[in-house]
């Protein structure tokens, strides 16, 4: 089955700054590639997705980036602000299987 | 639209105890999820429905969980007997077509 790597577990960066997350996966099959936001007491909320036909996507401040050949995804933070503080989920899946999340990143953005 | 609800958000029970919890998924999806979060294991998949049906249960831990979907606009997980290694964040989520998963705010079970 998927396994899906993610680096690093937490990341701590000043108000303005970027942050990087990455992930890895090993099923080649994976076609779709979401990353979810959890806030401290509530589920993990989407916050953008890239499928295997597009390298890169942008969303104002956030846009992820995917290898297929490297197998390797990433989420950029630009101009970070206290309230990116959260923990950071990527996932894969191919269209028949679930997702597979990876254990997750706790972004600290300080003032 | 509501989201997806899940009830009780938080649950304290004696060990031995039955626990039920209960998700009503976004209208018009069918396909709906049951995850366990701790932070020891991250997000796991316990569960999940196609069309009220159980395509993929096994993650789910042993005999004592168990899950149903009796319709398509709710489904319970039951831990019987519940034990202390089961406090954990549950949630449940749903997802039409696609591959988008919507979570619920989860049901955070504390077993003493």
């Amino acid at each position: 089955g998927e396994n899906v790597e993610q680096h690093p577990s937490t990341l701590s960066v000043q108000e303005g700054d970027s942050a990087v997350i990455k992930c890895t996966y090993s099923d080649s099959a994976s076609n779709y590639f979401p990353w979810y936001k959890q806030e401290l007491g509530k589920g993990p909320q989407l916050i953008i997705d890239i499928r295997s036909n597009v390298g890169e996507k942008k969303d104002q401040r956030i846009a992820v980036t995917l290898n297929k050949t490297a197998k390797h995804f990433s989420l950029h933070i630009t101009e970070t602000q206290p309230e990116d503080s959260a923990v950071y989920f990527c996932a894969a899946s191919s269209g028949y299987s679930t997702l597979t999340f990876g254990k997750g990143t706790m972004l600290l953005v300080s003032p | 639209d509501a989201g997806v609800i899940q009830s009780p958000r938080h649950e304290v029970t004696e060990m031995g105890q039955e626990v039920t919890l209960r998700c009503k998924p976004i209208s018009g999806h069918n396909s709906l999820f049951w995850y366990r979060q701790t932070m020891m294991r991250g997000l796991e998949l316990l569960i999940y429905f196609n069309n009220n049906v159980p395509i993929d249960d096994s993650g789910m831990p042993e005999d004592r969980f168990s899950a149903k979907m009796p319709n398509a606009s709710f489904s319970t997980l039951k831990i019987q007997p519940s034990e202390p290694r089961d406090s954990a964040v549950y949630f449940c989520a749903s997802m039409v077509g696609g591959n988008t998963i919507y979570f619920g705010e989860g049901s955070w079970l504390t077993v003493v």
